[in-house]
């Protein structure tokens, strides 16, 4: 069956360290993957996209990697602060039309 | 703000009531997305629009469901004899007909069955 996984439901770091989420999908063959953040009572916001064709990508304290051999993503944070707590949300394009969201991995960066 | 406005934020209702929840996207956006969101998960697809054709469905989209998007502009969701299970976040998203990989979420309509 199809599935997407995002590696613990809450992560806990300190201020200043490298938050890495992981988001592992099966069954699935999307030609690029996006991340979001949630914050409590809120629309997710595009934070970051990547094309299959492609093994990373950066923007300012952010970095993705696609592997599609592993199925795997990672979402770096780095030098991570206190405003970065939030939830963090994977996205798989599907078939061209539309998008299946991951669970979400909740970020707490602790000062 | 992205620009993408719901209307109401949040919305009471006693099981087997009717709802109809509205979405601004941001405008000349072709695409129109809805969503539903249970606490601890992440938004399950239920619907798009290109303009004013609705593309396709989430087998999740029962028969109390129907949406419409007239004129390709703002977009209703509307949900029939409302249920426990209903309970959730519709979000709505919007993205340019050119560029439709990335989406832009409105605040969503947070709906509490009695």
């Amino acid at each position: 069956s199809q599935k997407i996984e995002q590696n613990s439901e809450a992560l806990n770091i300190q201020e200043g360290k490298t938050a890495t989420l992981t988001c592992n999908y099966t069954n699935y063959s999307p030609a690029y993957l996006q991340w979001y953040r949630q914050d409590p009572g809120r629309g997710p916001v595009f934070l970051l996209l990547i094309r299959e064709n492609e093994k990373e990508k950066r923007k300012e304290r952010l970095k993705v990697t696609f592997d599609t051999t592993l199925k795997q993503s990672l979402f770096h944070i780095t030098a991570s602060q206190p405003a970065d707590s939030a939830t963090y949300l994977c996205a798989l394009e599907v078939y061209g039309q539309n998008f299946v969201f991951g669970p979400g991995t909740r970020l707490s960066v602790l000062p | 703000d992205t620009g993408v406005s719901q209307d109401p934020r949040h919305k009471i209702t006693k099981r087997g009531q009717n709802v109809t929840f509205r979405c601004d996207p941001i405008s000349e956006h072709n695409r129109l997305y809805w969503y539903r969101q249970t606490l601890g998960q992440g938004p399950e697809f239920l619907t798009y629009f290109q303009n004013e054709a609705q593309l396709e469905k989430s087998r999740l989209l029962s028969d109390r469901f129907s949406a419409e998007r007239p004129k390709g502009s703002f977009s209703t969701l509307e949900i029939q004899r409302t249920e426990q299970g209903d309970s959730a976040m519709y979000l709505c998203a919007s993205s340019p007909g050119q560029s439709w990989e990335t989406q832009y979420f409105g605040p969503g309509t947070r709906l509490l069955v009695l």
